[in-house]
């Protein structure tokens, strides 16, 4: 069955630009999370989604970042004016309750020049 | 802030060898869980403790969660190559569903 799918997989760009990473979750699940992953690092929590609300945007880092969710199913992550700083992998998980085992994406690979 | 320290950080064994990494926060969780992650790829979960002192084995590993629910460990029996990949720790704060992650530990296992 599909998993939870990413896109891009990869994205360059120049500093003081838009993003916007793409995250389709596994047909069903109730839950969505956004994380971030710097290189050698563990994860780290930006924000989750029961249904189409977000119930936890605590980790999002400043108010350059939101989210959306707003049929319940695939959500945007939305970046305004990047920095190097947001260089990072974006992960995507998806589980059928909050609280249920996870189901990660591959990630978004995202390169500010 | 809460933390979940993990160690070692690296750690670089013969195939055959046992090994135990260690997950370590001040702070109480509800649950915590154990994922591999491989290069290029997000982690896939291995376990789910959420029992003070519970112990779950799959296959040649064995996870514990500590008593007071602060900490955990990963033992891995005869490993193998195809052990190798970073290890991460997540718990879940009582009362949320938010997940930290630990600092993970780097495992390479040598043929």
């Amino acid at each position: 069955g599909a998993g939870v799918s990413q896109t891009p997989s990869n994205k360059v760009t120049e500093k003081g630009k838009y993003v916007e990473l793409r995250c389709d979750p596994i047909s069903g699940h109730t839950a969505l999370y956004w994380y971030r992953q710097s290189l050698g690092q563990g994860p780290e929590f930006l924000i989750y989604f029961q249904g189409t609300g977000a119930a936890d945007d605590s980790g999002l880092p400043n108010d350059r970042f939101f989210a959306v969710r707003p049929e319940g199913s695939v959500s945007t992550l939305k970046i305004q004016r990047t920095e190097r700083g947001d260089s990072a992998v974006y992960l995507c998980a998806s589980s059928s309750d909050p609280g249920q085992p996870q189901h990660f994406g591959d990630g978004t690979r995202l390169s500010i020049l | 802030t809460q933390l979940l320290e993990q160690s070692p950080q690296f750690l670089s064994i013969q195939e055959g060898e046992n090994l135990t990494v260690y997950c370590n926060s001040s702070s109480v969780f509800s649950s915590l869980q154990w994922y591999r992650q491989e290069p290029g790829e997000g982690p896939v979960l291995l376990v789910t403790v959420v029992t003070g002192g519970e112990v779950k084995k799959l296959k040649r590993l064995t996870f514990q969660f500590g008593d007071a629910r602060k900490d955990s460990s990963l033992h891995i029996t005869a490993a193998q190559p195809g052990d190798t990949g970073l290890y991460l720790c997540a718990g879940s704060t009582p009362g949320t569903y938010k997940y930290i992650f630990g600092t993970g530990t780097r495992l390479k296992v040598l043929a």
